[in-house]
């Protein structure tokens, strides 16, 4: 059973500061990993993905990848109101669909 | 070039009663994923269909649940004798191959209601 674990929060961080997310997943065999953000009702919209260890930039956003500790990260820089959502960390083992995690919900406060 | 398009938006159906939910994929893509979404839950894989081939059903419910990707048309996820746990986001992605560096993208997702 390929397994995806997230904290679902809420994880609380001031406008401004740099907001951490983290999951892990139990597949050693995993190849690609993609981070997603949903609001409130709305559909998962894709941020980004990583499938080398390390770290992996795209605007305010950072993916941190570290296979032999099955663990991948999101950090946003300079976090804003607008940020606030649920991220969905979702986990590409080949051959078969992306297998989610439940989601960390983020609050930004201003 | 339109992104991933699903109807209808809402759905209510009463009990035993028959739901049929349609996904239309982003132009040029051929492999479509329908997921389910519970309240404060994450998505949960349902079934992986590729143009006419059901390719992974492991996340099907064996009862009342079937899904279709016509080689015309949308794809259909389809519900019989609906019950009210049933209630759900289904949503529906797609992408234009497999492998690890593959993208898929969601369509606005269904939101059924079983009264």
């Amino acid at each position: 059973q390929k397994e995806v674990e997230q904290n679902s929060g809420p994880l609380s961080v001031p406008e401004g500061a740099i907001a951490s997310l983290n999951c892990t997943y139990s597949d050693r065999g995993s190849q690609s990993f993609f981070w997603y953000r949903q609001y409130s009702g709305k559909s998962p919209e894709l941020i980004m993905f990583i499938y080398s260890n390390g770290d992996k930039e795209d605007g305010r956003f950072t993916a941190q990848l570290n296979k032999a500790s099955q663990y991948v990260s999101l950090l946003i820089r300079d976090s804003q109101p607008s940020d606030s959502a649920t991220y969905l960390c979702a986990v590409y083992s080949g051959n078969t669909p992306l297998v989610f995690g439940k989601g960390t919900r983020l609050s930004v406060i201003a | 070039n339109a992104g991933v398009m699903q109807n209808p938006r809402h759905l209510v159906r009463r009990r035993g009663q028959e739901a049929r939910l349609r996904c239309s994929p982003m132009k040029g893509h051929s492999h479509v994923y329908w997921y389910r979404q519970l309240p404060e839950e994450g998505l949960k894989f349902m079934v992986y269909l590729q143009k006419e081939n059901i390719i992974d059903e492991s996340g099907m419910p064996k009862e009342r649940f079937s899904a279709e990707f016509p080689k015309e048309g949308p794809s259909i996820l389809r519900i019989q004798q609906v019950v009210r746990g049933d209630s759900a986001a289904y949503f529906c992605a797609s992408s234009p191959t497999t492998g690890f560096d593959t993208e898929a993208f969601f369509g606005q997702g269904t939101r059924l209601t079983v009264v």
